[in-house]
C-alpha cells in the first residue's frame, strides 16, 4: 500500500470548517483513499473513502486532486466532539490489512 | 455503519495468567477480522488477520503461540494473550470487514489490558 504523509497536528475553531490534508504521491491506480478517526481511548471510526471522485456523506467531504497524489478531508462545521486523531490510509480495499501512520491530531477549540 | 463490539472493555490481570478478548460483529457476518495493538501515544499496529474457519495470519514479529486467535464463527473472533507479562499491557482493538461493494472495515471500541 502507498505511504501517506499528514501534518502531526492542526487546530480549528468550533463552528468553522476543518480541512485536513494528506499526501499520497505513490498511490496506485486501484488504491482507494480512506479516512478514519480515533477519539481518545476508543477504536477508530470510519469516516469516508474515495477512489478519484470527490465524495460527501453525513460526516465529511473528501476532495481528491485530479492526479490523486493528495486529498483533503473537510469537516464543514467542526464541533468539540470532532477532536481526534485523523488517519489517512491508502489501500486497495478497506477490507484488506490497513497500515496506520501517525495521523493528524485535530483539536477543535471553543 | 456496522457495529463491532469487544469484551471486556478493560481487564487487569497478574503476570503469567492468560486473558481472552472477544470481538463480535453484531449486525453482519464477518469472514475476516483483524486484531491491532496500540501502545500509548502510538499508532495502531496490525497483529494478525483472522479468517473464519482457518488459521490466522500473523504479522512479522508477532508470536503466534503467545497471541492465540480463534475465529470459529462468522460473528466471533477471540484473542487470547497467553502467559501475559507487563510488556503485553496495551490497547487491543479488533476490526471486521463488511463484505459489501465498498468492503469497508469497522472497528471495535478496544480492550485496555493491564498486566501487573
Amino acid at each position: 500500500d502507498a505511504k501517506t504523509t499528514q501534518p502531526p497536528s492542526m487546530d480549528c475553531a468550533e463552528g468553522r470548517a476543518a480541512n485536513l490534508p494528506c499526501n499520497h504521491s505513490t498511490i496506485s491506480g486501484n488504491e482507494y483513499v480512506y479516512w478514519y478517526r480515533q477519539i481518545h481511548s476508543q477504536g477508530p471510526q470510519y469516516i469516508i473513502h474515495g477512489l478519484k471522485n470527490n465524495e460527501t456523506n453525513e460526516m465529511a467531504s473528501l476532495i481528491i486532486t485530479e492526479d490523486r497524489k493528495s486529498s483533503t478531508l473537510i469537516l464543514p462545521h467542526a464541533t468539540l466532539r470532532d477532536t481526534a486523531v485523523y488517519y489517512c490510509i491508502v489501500s486497495r480495499t478497506s477490507g484488506s490489512r490497513l497500515t496506520f501512520g501517525e495521523g493528524t491530531q485535530l483539536t477543535v477549540n471553543p | 455503519g456496522a457495529v463491532v463490539s469487544q469484551h471486556p472493555s478493560r481487564v487487569i490481570c497478574k503476570s503469567g495468567t492468560s486473558v481472552k478478548i472477544e470481538c463480535r460483529s453484531l449486525d453482519f457476518q464477518a469472514t475476516t477480522m483483524f486484531w491491532y495493538r496500540q501502545f500509548p501515544k502510538k499508532s495502531l499496529m496490525l497483529m494478525a488477520t483472522s479468517n473464519e474457519g482457518s488459521k490466522a495470519t500473523y504479522e512479522q514479529g508477532v508470536e503466534k503461540d503467545k497471541f492465540l486467535i480463534n475465529h470459529a464463527s462468522l460473528t466471533l473472533s477471540t484473542l487470547t494473550v497467553t502467559s501475559a507479562h507487563p510488556e503485553d499491557s496495551s490497547f487491543y482493538i479488533c476490526s471486521a470487514r463488511v463484505p459489501t461493494s465498498t468492503d469497508t472495515q469497522y472497528f471495535g471500541p478496544g480492550t485496555r489490558l493491564t498486566v501487573l
